[in-house]
């Protein structure tokens, strides 16, 4: 059974800061993708990563695929409120046409 | 380009009562679609997920059901709702990239 760890689970910074997110995953995958979503919102797709070694950056949110070692990051570049949301990553296993959500990673930006 | 909707927005049902949310998709065709619950601040459960008319995958044994009338809806049921029942209902659908897209949701109260 395929299982996705992120951690942390609650991130709480401040602005013009920097962190990242990290996304472990347990079995064989080169398809990962990042969502976020606001409260009370749906799901909005960030990123795709489609391969190792995969790079995608949008503003302040850049995110990286290392296949070899099953991690997949969301860096956050100088921070600011309006990046405050809920981060989810997701994994397809080969051969399957569903998605393994991680638990998500609550980001919370202090003025 | 493709859009998906779903209805109601919201809805407040008492236990023991039916459930129908209803999920399409236009701009597309064949395209997978899935059901998924998130309980207030948790991750996503997958539920349900289709690859075609008919063709319905359970992934959690519940009072649930879903069905696939027709290639771009999805609906999702129960005869008797329980309180455990409420929480935020997504669909989502995907084509052969496997990347999904939500719709807005569906946010469901059982008292």
């Amino acid at each position: 059974e395929l299982k996705v760890e992120q951690n942390p689970l609650f991130l709480s910074m401040q602005e013009g800061k920097n962190y990242t997110i990290y996304c472990n995953y347990s079995t064989t995958s080169d398809r990962l993708y990042w969502y976020r979503q606001d409260p009370g919102k749906s799901l909005e797709s960030l990123f795709v990563l489609l391969s190792n070694g995969a790079v995608k950056q949008e503003g302040r949110l850049m995110a990286s695929l290392d296949t070899k070692a099953r991690l997949s990051t969301l860096h956050i570049t100088a921070a600011v409120h309006d990046l405050s949301a809920t981060y989810f990553c997701a994994v397809d296993e080969v051969g399957n046409e569903k998605l393994t959500f991680g638990t998500g990673t609550r980001l919370t930006i202090i003025p | 380009s493709q859009t998906i909707h779903q209805w109601p927005a919201t809805l407040v049902q008492p236990v023991g009562s039916p459930l129908s949310l209803e999920c399409t998709v236009e701009g597309t065709s064949n395209p997978n679609l899935y059901w998924y619950r998130q309980a207030a601040g948790r991750g996503l459960q997958l539920l349900f997920y289709s690859v075609g008319i008919g063709q319905i995958s359970s992934e959690v044994p519940q009072n649930l059901s879903a069905s696939r009338p027709q290639d771009r809806q999805f609906i999702l049921s129960s005869k008797k709702l329980l309180l455990s029942d409420s929480g935020f209902y997504l669909c989502a659908w995907s084509d052969m990239t496997y990347e999904q897209y939500f719709g807005p949701g569906t946010r469901l109260t059982v008292t």
